[in-house]
This record gives C-alpha cells, sequence and structure tokens, in this order.
C-alpha cells in the first residue's frame, strides 16, 4: 500500500524562529502533495501544496520542498508563531485517494 | 456561505448500535470525501464521490460502512453494528475539482462505541 511518513513526531522551536518539518514519502507515481494543519478538535486546514512537475513553491510564510529523486517534502515556516502550534500532516494523491502520514506535532514556545 | 459542517459533532453508540453521520459540503463543490481519523494518527482514506457518483469505496474497513450521496449535496456515513473498533473521528472533506484537489474539511464527528 501507500506509505507516507514523518520523520520527526515531535518538534518543539522557539517563536521567532523557522521550522522544518520533513515526510517521505513512497510512491513515486503520485503528483500532487499537500500539507495540512490540524488544531486540536478541529479538521485540517489546507496550507500549502505542489505538483510533481515543481521542485519549490512559496506562500505567505510557508515554503514546499519536494524532492522527487529521495522521495522527500519539507514544509518550512518562517518566523513560527504561537498561533502554528497544531499537527501538521503531508499527503500525497493518487488516482483521486490521499494518503495522509501520521503527523508532526509542532511547539512553538514562547 | 460557510465551509463544510458535519453532525453530529459528537456520537456516544452502544456496541451493535446504527449510526449515521452527515455531511454538508460546501455548496457547489463536485468532490466528496470520507476519512476516518483516529487518535495520533493521520486521516484514512474511506470513499470518494463525484456528485452523486461513487467512484471509490476502497477504503471502507468492511461492508458494515456505507455511504451515500443521493443528490450530490449532501452525505451520510453509516455504520451498521457498531464495534469498539469503530471510535475515531470521521472526517468529511469537499472540493470544487473532480481530481479533489484543493480539499476542505469539516470540524469531524468524534464516534465512540462503548
Amino acid at each position: 500500500g501507500e506509505s507516507v511518513g514523518l520523520h520527526l513526531p515531535t518538534l518543539s522551536v522557539q517563536e521567532g524562529d523557522n521550522s522544518i518539518i520533513n515526510c517521505a514519502y513512497s510512491n513515486s507515481a503520485s503528483d500532487y502533495f499537500i500539507w495540512y494543519k490540524q488544531e486540536s478538535g478541529k479538521g485540517p486546514q489546507f496550507i500549502i501544496d505542489i505538483r510533481s512537475n515543481m521542485d519549490k513553491r512559496q506562500g505567505q510564510r510557508v515554503t514546499v520542498l519536494l524532492n522527487k529523486t529521495v522521495k522527500h517534502l519539507s514544509l518550512q515556516i518562517a518566523a513560527t508563531q504561537p498561533g502554528d502550534s497544531a499537527v501538521y500532516f503531508c499527503a500525497e494523491t493518487n488516482f483521486n485517494k490521499f494518503y495522509f502520514g501520521s503527523g508532526t506535532k509542532l511547539n512553538v514556545k514562547p | 456561505g460557510a465551509g463544510v459542517s458535519q453532525s453530529p459533532r459528537y456520537k456516544v453508540a452502544k456496541r451493535g448500535q446504527d449510526v449515521a453521520l452527515r455531511c454538508d459540503p460546501i455548496s457547489g463543490h463536485v468532490s466528496l470525501f470520507w476519512y476516518q481519523q483516529a487518535l495520533g494518527q493521520g486521516p484514512e482514506f474511506l470513499t470518494y464521490f463525484q456528485n452523486e457518483a461513487q467512484l471509490d469505496k476502497s477504503g471502507l474497513p468492511s461492508d458494515r460502512f456505507f455511504a451515500e450521496r443521493p443528490e450530490g449535496s449532501v452525505s451520510t456515513l453509516k455504520i451498521q453494528r457498531t464495534q469498539q473498533e469503530d471510535s475515531a473521528v470521521y472526517l468529511c472533506a469537499s472540493s470544487p475539482l473532480a481530481a479533489g484537489e484543493t480539499q476542505y474539511f469539516g470540524p469531524g464527528t468524534r464516534l465512540l462505541v462503548l
């Protein structure tokens, strides 16, 4: 089956620092990747996406990097804020199925 | 106007009871997905609709699980004869695109089977 996993289950960063959350995926045929943020008691919230024909995409304070050679995806959050504290999931798609990793919890220390 | 809504938000069921979970997607969204999220895990795909057609139900864990979207808008996930292992958060997501990209999630229904 598909496998999307995260290297670090918990990441603690100081407010104002940059955060990097990593994700590995197993299906080289996947062509679309998404990062979601999930706060306690809420559904996942779309952050940023990237297609397989790109290796970098930037949003507001967030950047997603895709390395297809090693099947690795990362999310960079600049100037991390307390409101960024949440669980972050990467997801990949293959034929309309979305496969999520198990998540990384980001703790932002004031 | 608002986002995806789900009801009920919480459901406690006795083992063996049937439950029905409702999803109201964003108006006009073509695709609708159901996911099951166990505690501390990422969402797991259950099933996918494009309008009223259920195009993929390969993620449904057993024949006790049934989903429908008869008019291409509201969807219901039904679980018959609930078991303790069915306890989870059930998430619904909708997308304006047939391919299901850019999914907007509802808050989920937390199901506890005793």
